[in-house]
C-alpha cells in the first residue's frame, strides 16, 4: 500500500518569494510517479508536475520544480516567484508503474501568498 | 482546459434520490478513475476503469456503482443518497500502460439537502 504526507496544513508566503512545499511517500514498489497538482478556490485539480522514481533530474516546469530525494522518500514542490495567483491548495500524489497507476493523494496543503 | 469534461457542474438534490454523474475522458485515455473528494476525507479513490472494463475498486460505497461506454465515457450512479454524500466528485483520465499524470475534469458538486 502507499502513503502520502503532507505535514502542513498551510503555508504563507510573501509574494516573489520561493515557498517549499513538504511530501514524504511511502511505498514498496520500485518504479513509481510522483505528481503535485494544485487546486484553487474554483475546484478543479490542475496538474502541476510529474516525476517518474527512475529519473535522475528534478523535474521543472516554469516556475515549479520537484526536489525529489529518494533515499528520503521525499518529493518536495519548490515554486519560485510566487504570484497572488498561486494562492491554493496543493496535493502531492504518487502512483506506482504497472497495475492499475492508481493515484493516491496527500491531505493537501494550503498555501497563501501575501502581497 | 484538461480535456476532460464531466457533467453536471452542480447538482442539488434530496435524500434518497438517485444521480448520475458523467464524464468524458481526454481523447485517447484509455483510463478512468473517479475520485471523492470530502473535507473530513480529503480525494478518496472510488474506481477506476479500463477500456470498458473494471479495473481497481477503492472506497466505493455498495449504493454506488460506475461503469464505461463503448465511447469511453464513464458514469457514476449514486442512489439512496445521503447527507454525507455530498462532496466534489472528480473524474480523471490518464493514457494507458504508461505512469504518466491523470488529468482531472473540473468535478460535480453534488448537495444532498
Amino acid at each position: 500500500a502507499q502513503k502520502i504526507t503532507q505535514t502542513q496544513p498551510g503555508m504563507f508566503v510573501q509574494e516573489k518569494e520561493a515557498v517549499t512545499l513538504d511530501c514524504t511517500y511511502d511505498t514498496s514498489d520500485q518504479s513509481y510517479g510522483l505528481f503535485w497538482y494544485k487546486q484553487p478556490s474554483s475546484g478543479e485539480m490542475i496538474f502541476l508536475i510529474y516525476q517518474g522514481s527512475y529519473d535522475e533530474q528534478n523535474a521543472t516546469e516554469g516556475r515549479y520544480s520537484l526536489n525529489f530525494q529518494k533515499a528520503r522518500k521525499s518529493a518536495n514542490l519548490v515554486i519560485s516567484a510566487s504570484q497572488l495567483g498561486d494562492s491554493a491548495m496543493y496535493f502531492c500524489a504518487m502512483s506506482p508503474s504497472g497495475g492499475s497507476y492508481i493515484p493516491t493523494f496527500g491531505r493537501g496543503t494550503s498555501l497563501i501568498v501575501h502581497p | 482546459d484538461s480535456g476532460v469534461t464531466q457533467t453536471p457542474k452542480h447538482l442539488i438534490t434530496a435524500t434518497g434520490q438517485r444521480v448520475t454523474l458523467r464524464c468524458s475522458p481526454r481523447s485517447g485515455d484509455l483510463s478512468v478513475y473517479w475520485y471523492q473528494q470530502s473535507l473530513d476525507q480529503g480525494l478518496q479513490f472510488l474506481i477506476q476503469y479500463y477500456n470498458g472494463e473494471e479495473r481497481a475498486k477503492g472506497n466505493i460505497l455498495e449504493r454506488f456503482s460506475a461503469q464505461q461506454f463503448p465511447d469511453l465515457h464513464s458514469e457514476l450512479n449514486l442512489s439512496s443518497l445521503e447527507l454525507g454524500d455530498s462532496a466534489l466528485y472528480f473524474c480523471a483520465s490518464s493514457m494507458a500502460g504508461v505512469n504518466t499524470e491523470a488529468f482531472f475534469g473540473q468535478g460535480t458538486r453534488l448537495t444532498v439537502v
